[in-house]
């Protein structure tokens, strides 16, 4: 059963301390989301890599935010400093966009909260 | 740039009547796909259906179809018979269709449907 699997599900830290959170993209994908959903903005995207190539990360705060795609079967979202306005729900998702199935599949979200 | 607008909040459904949620697109592009999906309170990302662009037809799955409106840039899910189990945010997203190109989703904000028993 192929699957995203972010880890970890939860996570409380303290102002300040870094946080990593980890996503194993679906074996075959080449393409790799990163989302923020928070209940005022919704769905914001963070990071786009395709081809473990960073492509967007526009979204991201890049003094504190950061995105990497050490290989294909892992994808990192780090944040040092974190703050408390950091706290939300991140959702790593995978495709392929070298078909015309374009459904994204989403992992099960990491609750952070920056206390 | 693309921007997927839903415009209910919150709706409200009876069980086993049927239900409309709205959402509005703009965009440029003439490949694109449209979806919904469905988040429940364990907040996985659910896929409900799916509308390609270039078909006319709209997509059905089940109890939960489409009427897209290429024209008016307009994509509404409807459910029909609802049960307590559809209770969830619903999402619309929007995301290109050219192979190699197709970029990441675009998200509504979202419809919060409750469902009475």
């Amino acid at each position: 059963d192929a699957r995203v699997t972010q880890t970890p599900r939860h996570k409380v830290t303290e102002m300040g301390q870094e946080v990593t959170m980890r996503c194993q993209p679906i074996l075959g994908h080449n393409t790799v989301f990163w989302y923020r959903q928070t209940m005022m903005q919704g769905l914001e995207l963070l990071a786009y890599f395709r081809n473990r190539a960073p492509l967007d990360d526009s979204g991201m705060p890049k003094d504190r935010f950061s995105a990497e795609m050490p290989d294909a079967t892992l994808a990192t979202l780090k944040i040092q400093p974190s703050e408390p306005r950091d706290s939300a729900v991140y959702f790593c998702a995978s495709g392929s966009d070298r078909v015309r199935n374009t459904e994204a599949f989403f992992g099960q979200g990491t609750r952070l909260t920056v206390v | 740039a693309q921007t997927v607008t839903q415009s209910q909040p919150e709706m409200s459904v009876q069980e086993a009547e049927t239900v409309t949620l709205s959402c509005t697109y703009d965009t440029s592009e003439s490949d694109y796909y449209l979806f919904w999906y469905k988040q429940p309170p364990s907040r996985q990302m659910i896929l409900v259906i799916r509308q390609e662009a270039y078909k006319q037809q709209n997509a059905t799955e089940n109890r939960f179809s489409v009427n897209f409106q290429k024209a008016a840039k307009s994509f509404s899910l409807k459910i029909s018979d609802s049960q307590l189990g559809d209770a969830a945010m619903y999402f619309c997203a929007y995301r290109r269709g050219r192979v190699g190109s197709q970029g990441n989703l675009i998200f509504g904000k979202g419809t919060k449907l409750s469902v009475k028993p």
